[in-house]
Formats: structure tokens, C-alpha cells, sequence
């Protein structure tokens, strides 16, 4: 099976604070995806990669960035955490099959104070 | 621009009745189609796809949906629902053009109650 792993379940950091959010995966998949998911506005992508040192801005990745400098970890860094960025983070990877299919972490929870 | 649009963000419903989740999508090409669903403090896991093929795709714990491309829906269905099925449900679709991204509705939270 597909194991994507996220380090943290749950994180409570203060405002200003550096905040890192790993992800690996075990399936050599090429494609790796951080979104953020809050109650009513569904999964909203933050970053993509499709290959090691390569990233793509998502939808919202203002206040967010990105390394993947080894293909099975995918890392979110939050620069100066806001309390606006209190939400549940996940993480996900597929294959390059071209169908899009997704296989996510557990996610990260996190509150910013 | 691509969207899916979940009408029901929230469906109550009584255990052992049958339920539908509704999910339209915008598109006048080929699609890929997903549901996920997530439990309580958990990731998504998929429930079932439609790549090609047979219109009715069945998934695991007894779901099911049909693809309609007249009218570009993909509703999910359980003729009897546990309160073991009480979870947010995601649909999602993705373009066969591209990179590939999953552009996911804001999901519905189906509530089972004995």
C-alpha cells in the first residue's frame, strides 16, 4: 500500500513563530501536493511538485513555501506563522499516470496563537 | 474555469436508508471523476474512480456512482447506509490535459443517526 506519512498531527505555534511540515512517501511517486482544508471552502492547493527541486504555485500560496530536494519528502514552510493559517494541512502524492489520482496523509493540524 | 460544485454541504440521513451526495462538474471535455471520503481527524482516502468505461463505477463499503456526461454529474449512492458511513465526502475531477490536479468540491458531510 501507499503510505504517505506527515510528521506532526497536530501543532500549536505562536504568531511570528517558523513553522516546517514534512511529508515522505513511500511509492517513488513524482508528484507531491500540499493543500489546506477549512470547514466550508473544501481543499485548496497550496503548492505542487512534479519532480526533486521542482515546485509549482497552487492556488493560494501566499505566505507559504515549499522544498523538495529529495523525490519521497515534500516540505510546507510557513515563514512568519499568522493566525490565519490555522487549519488542517495535507499532504499527497500520485504517480505520473495522468489521471490525477491522489493518495493523501493523515494531515497536520495546526494552530497558530 | 474548472470547477465542481457539491449542492449539499451537509445530508442527514437514517441509518439503513438509502442516500445520494450530488456532484456536478464543469467540462465539455474527457474526465477523470473521484469521490473521497474522510472520517473525523483524518486524510482522504478514495472511495471509487471513473477513468473510462462501464458509467456505473462501484467502490469499497458498498458505495457507487454513475457518470452522467449529458448532464456532467457524478452522484454517489448507498442503498443502505451504518453509522459507520457518517464522514465528509469529497468529489473531485481531473482533465486529461496537462499536469494533472484534482479540483475538488467543498465537500458533504453525511450524518447517519440510529
Amino acid at each position: 500500500d501507499v503510505k504517505v506519512t506527515q510528521s506532526s498531527r497536530y501543532l500549536v505555534k505562536r504568531t511570528g513563530e517558523k513553522v516546517f511540515l514534512e511529508c515522505v512517501q513511500d511509492m517513488d511517486h513524482e508528484n507531491m501536493f500540499w493543500y489546506r482544508q477549512d470547514p466550508g471552502l473544501g481543499l485548496r492547493l497550496i503548492y505542487f511538485s512534479y519532480d526533486v527541486k521542482m515546485k509549482e504555485k497552487g492556488d493560494i500560496p501566499e505566505g507559504y513555501s515549499v522544498s523538495r530536494e529529495k523525490k519521497e519528502r515534500f516540505s510546507l514552510i510557513l515563514e512568519s506563522a499568522s493566525t490565519n493559517q490555522t487549519s488542517m494541512y495535507l499532504c499527497a502524492s500520485s504517480p505520473g499516470d495522468q489521471t490525477g489520482e491522489l493518495f493523501f496523509g493523515e494531515g497536520s493540524r495546526l494552530t497558530v496563537l | 474555469a474548472q470547477s465542481v460544485t457539491q449542492l449539499d454541504s451537509q445530508v442527514p440521513v437514517f441509518e439503513e436508508a438509502p442516500v445520494e451526495l450530488r456532484c456536478n462538474y464543469s467540462s465539455s471535455v474527457s474526465v477523470y471523476l473521484f469521490w473521497y471520503v474522510q472520517y473525523p481527524n483524518q486524510g482522504l482516502q478514495l472511495l471509487l474512480k471513473y477513468l473510462s468505461g462501464s458509467t456505473l463505477v462501484k467502490g469499497i463499503n458498498g458505495f457507487e456512482a454513475e457518470f452522467n456526461k449529458s448532464q456532467t454529474s457524478f452522484h454517489l449512492r448507498k442503498p443502505s447506509v451504518h453509522i459507520s458511513d457518517t464522514a465528509e465526502y469529497f468529489c473531485a475531477v481531473s482533465y486529461p490535459t496537462g499536469f494533472q490536479k484534482l479540483v475538488f468540491g467543498t465537500g458533504t458531510r453525511l450524518l447517519v443517526s440510529p
